[in-house]
């Protein structure tokens, strides 16, 4: 397994602003996947980031409300912009060690106000 | 702390009993099934896998059963512990490396 890693863990945030959420793994992995997980709910995968390349967003996800960089196989971040309260949700990244297997980070809890 | 189980169907047993937790999937053509478990608080924790020219495998204390024919998905805990209380996940590979996700029960032990 590796260890992965999110910051902030928290953050409470004023509507109309921006937060980018940092992932980082302590080994190098081709895929890292971006999932939102609204309150109660389950967790709908939001992007997959590539090193290289520009990330691939699922339907019902956009560029520019949820950027995202993947500079080199350990670090991503995830932007999520001029946000709004239905912004608040748990926002994870997970990465793929073994082929297909996906691992979580701790995530980033997020309440929009 | 936040609860992520809020609206999710519940599954109550006592400490020491077996937990069956089921799951049904949607894609005829997935070939890979993880179950996840998810403590308040927390990112979601790999528990077992299966691929799907599999009907069974088993881990400590847990073993997921794959019914192809229904798209069914099950988790058995054996001898479940308090420490076993959380959301549980099922989640499906369609092809792409890219998951989709169950709408997960939260199981609750009592002691």
């Amino acid at each position: 397994s590796a260890v992965i890693s999110q910051k902030p863990s928290r953050d409470i945030c004023q509507r109309g602003t921006s937060l980018t959420i940092q992932c980082q793994v302590d080994s190098q992995v081709t895929m890292m996947f971006w999932y939102r997980q609204q309150p109660g709910q389950s967790l709908t995968l939001i992007a997959t980031a590539n090193q290289g390349s520009e990330a691939t967003y699922e339907s019902g996800f956009v560029i520019d409300k949820f950027p995202i960089s993947r500079p080199n196989l350990t670090f991503s971040t995830l932007t999520v912009s001029n946000m709004s309260p239905e912004d608040s949700s748990i926002y994870l990244c997970s990465v793929d060690l073994v082929m297909e297997t996906q691992y979580f980070g701790p995530g980033t809890r997020l309440l929009v106000l | 702390g936040e609860s992520v189980g809020l609206h999710l169907p519940t599954l109550s047993v006592q400490e020491g009993d077996n937990s069956i937790i089921n799951c049904a999937y949607s894609n005829s053509a997935s070939d890979y099934f993880i179950w996840y478990k998810q403590e308040s608080g927390k990112g979601p924790q790999f528990i077992i896998d299966i691929r799907s020219n599999m009907d069974k495998r088993q881990g400590q204390r847990v073993t997921v059963l794959l019914n192809k024919t229904v798209k069914h998905l099950s988790l058995q805990i054996a001898a479940t512990q308090p420490g076993d209380s959380a959301v549980y996940f099922c989640a499906e590979n369609s092809g792409y490396s890219t998951l989709t996700f169950g709408k997960g029960t939260m199981l609750l032990v009592s002691p």
